[in-house]
């Protein structure tokens, strides 16, 4: 049973362009959702995370939206460059960034020159 | 600083040998994470040490997989004897007692034929 769902394998999108990134949870007893970022052969790498009791975290380009209510978050990239071409996990725990995560399956962006 | 390492890259064996598969945490780190993503899907957590501690270990699929943590440093994941579906890549992961995220190694390639 899948409790964070990414329901979009993948992503294309122009450069400059507004990259939007979805991810449905199941369980609501997650308080932290967390956006891991992952290149061939390498390992995930954290790229921005949201508590709970907010709905929106900011960091540069990357913007993440929390909806409680309907169970969603999004990570939306503005502007869309060539090197976010990447796999984007999103994840959820518990309690803590330290607790275990449950990932998604992942969506494939890729930004178009 | 150096980050998580893991050895080897990739491993072929075939089914009903044994691997050993290895992870140098941060320095430093007291909480040792070991993940799985087989092709496509999610990446799922397998165990979670606290120094040398076995903290959660729901995550492990069978007996057949042996994870230790000797004196709170590196950390091995035995598989044996090996299956087909035990093919996927092995992520290992490190963060600080009681603070931030995770940090990934590059994971581990196991393949068995």
């Amino acid at each position: 049973d899948q409790q964070v769902k990414q329901n979009s394998p993948s992503l294309s999108v122009q450069e400059g362009r507004i990259s939007i990134l979805n991810c449905d949870y199941t369980n609501s007893m997650f308080d932290y959702f967390l956006w891991y970022k992952k290149y061939p052969a390498e390992g995930p790498t954290f790229l921005i995370s949201i508590s709970s009791i907010k709905d929106k975290n900011e960091d540069g380009r990357f913007t993440v939206f929390l909806n409680k209510s309907a169970k969603h978050l999004s990570l939306h990239i503005v502007p869309s460059q060539p090197g976010d071409s990447a796999v984007y996990f999103c994840a959820a725990n518990y309690g803590g960034a330290t607790n275990k995560l449950i990932f998604g399956t992942g969506t494939l962006l890729a930004v178009q020159p | 600083e150096a980050g998580v390492t893991q050895f080897p890259s990739h491993s072929v064996i075939e089914k009903g040998q044994t691997v050993t598969l290895r992870c140098d945490p941060i320095s430093g780190h007291d909480n040792l994470y070991w993940y799985r993503r087989v092709m496509g899907k999610e990446i799922k957590f397998l165990l979670h040490f606290v120094k040398e501690s076995k903290q959660d270990e729901s995550g492990m699929p069978n007996n057949r997989f042996l994870a230790e943590r000797t004196g709170g440093t590196y950390s091995t994941l035995k598989v044996q004897p090996a299956e087909l579906e035990d093919s996927g890549v092995y992520f290992c992961a490190s963060s600080p007692f009681g603070a931030g995220g995770y940090t990934f190694g590059s994971g581990t390639r196991l393949t068995v034929v």
